[in-house]
């Protein structure tokens, strides 16, 4: 069965402490993995598409990087607008769903 | 920037009673999906429409729940019926090649 966990669940991180967030999947066939970030009440706001092992995407201080087990968001010098759930979902190669992990919720503190 | 459309933001109905939840979906993509998410709770997937018809659906999409492209532009999701347990956030989210994209949500309340 395809499944995604992502951890740790929560993360509270001083401004400027980077940190990293962890995204494990089995997909049978990985077709593109995504990361978005949700604030609270608010539908997922898009991120990145990764779609092989070795590559990565950066935005802003995200970079997100891809093997074929995991994911990784890294945070650089975060800021506490930065503070929100991040979602990671994969797109198997078999059916046309996203499967959602259940967030790591992320706060900075100033 | 791209965007999905959700209507109305908010919609309370009394348990029994049918809701309507609309959305425009990006124009040139091609796959649209309604998720929902319950307080709290992981985003759970109901289901996928391609080519005018469903092509995925998920246990919870059962009879209670239908979707429709009535006019080549929205694309609607009905709950008939509404239970307590229906009250979650639905999204929309269409979806070209690997480009996917949300909408920002009808908070459904069910009393």
């Amino acid at each position: 069965e395809d499944q995604v966990t992502q951890s740790p669940e929560a993360l509270r991180l001083q401004e400027g402490e980077s940190s990293s967030l962890n995204c494990s999947y089995t997909v049978s066939g990985l077709r593109g993995l995504f990361w978005y970030r949700q604030d609270p009440g608010k539908g997922p706001e898009f991120l990145f598409t990764l779609y092989s092992a070795g590559e990565e995407k950066e935005k802003e201080r995200l970079k997100a990087t891809l093997t074929k087990k995991e994911s990784f968001l890294h945070i650089t010098a975060p800021k506490p607008e930065d503070s929100a759930t991040y979602l990671c979902a994969v797109l198997a190669n078999t059916g046309n769903q996203f499967y959602f992990g259940t967030g790591t919720s992320l706060t900075v503190i100033p | 920037e791209p965007e999905v459309t959700q209507t109305p933001s908010h919609q309370v109905t009394q348990m029994g009673q049918e809701v309507i939840l609309r959305c425009v979906p990006i124009s040139n993509h091609l796959y649209f999906y309604w998720y929902r998410q319950i307080l709290g709770q992981k985003v759970e997937f109901l289901v996928s429409f391609y080519n005018n018809e469903i092509s995925e659906k998920s246990e919870i999409f059962d009879d209670q729940f239908s979707v429709e492209r009535p006019d080549g532009s929205n694309f609607t999701l009905k709950i008939r019926s509404t239970k307590l347990e229906d009250s979650a956030m639905y999204f929309c989210a269409s979806r070209f090649l690997t480009e996917a994209f949300f909408g920002q949500g009808t908070r459904l309340t069910v009393v």
